[in-house]
């Protein structure tokens, strides 16, 4: 069984412009998280969708939007990047409630 | 807010000996909760998992421990292995919630 994946691995921007990063989840799960992870700050949470729905958002500022598709397939945009914005942005995907939740390898945003 | 606390940034042990991490909580309505275990440029690894109506679960050197009384959960690892040494999350969640809340995480390196 094929893990999440996340892509793309790695991306270099420059402040000011959006990013879109794409997660595909494991087959038969329909819950997909984003979680920001920077130094000393653990993980973050961002969102969490299910059957494109999103149920949960975090506190993050409006520039972080994300969205998830039929399929389950969730993409995550960040618009007018800023250098506080790099980090390592991971997805977890799980098939409900009280259930662990399983990442993708994360995709490592700099903003420059 | 951090509502899950991992105190401790590191902890060394010596190859055989047991590696105790440690993880407090302050929302008394969690009641679901996981070890993570994370590599260098890689996503979390879930290891282990315990319900609050348990006090400990245990899967082969891995073995987690929940006082509720105390909002306090601990990872025993036995014996400890190099091949252990990365960095440790706990995290909770409510059984209704769809979000987990993560610790900052502790490093451990397993010294040969």
């Amino acid at each position: 069984k094929a893990g999440v994946t996340q892509t793309p691995r790695y991306l270099i921007k420059t402040r000011g412009q959006q990013v879109t990063l794409s997660c595909s989840p494991i087959s038969g799960h329909r819950s997909v998280s984003w979680y920001q992870q920077t130094p000393g700050q653990g993980l973050q949470f961002l969102f969490e969708y299910f059957s494109e729905t999103q149920r949960n958002k975090g506190n993050f500022p409006g520039r972080f939007s994300g969205r998830q598709f039929s399929n389950s397939r969730s993409e995550m945009n960040v618009s007018t990047l800023e250098l506080g914005d790099s980090a390592l942005y991971l997805c977890a995907s799980r098939t409900g409630a009280n259930t662990e939740a399983f990442f993708g390898q994360g995709t490592r945003l700099t903003v420059v | 807010d951090q509502q899950v606390k991992q105190n401790s940034p590191s902890l060394s042990v010596q190859e055989g000996r047991i590696s105790i991490l440690n993880c407090d909580y302050t929302n008394s309505m969690f009641d679901y909760f996981l070890w993570y275990k994370k590599y260098p440029a890689e996503g979390p690894t879930f290891l282990i998992s315990i319900s609050s109506i348990k006090d400990k679960n245990e899967d082969g050197r891995f073995t987690v421990f929940l006082n509720k009384s105390a909002k306090h959960l601990s990872l025993h690892i036995v014996p400890s292995q190099p091949g252990d040494s990365a960095v440790y999350f706990c995290a909770a969640t409510q059984y209704t919630g769809n979000q987990f809340y993560f610790g900052t995480g502790t490093s451990l390196t397993v010294i040969p």
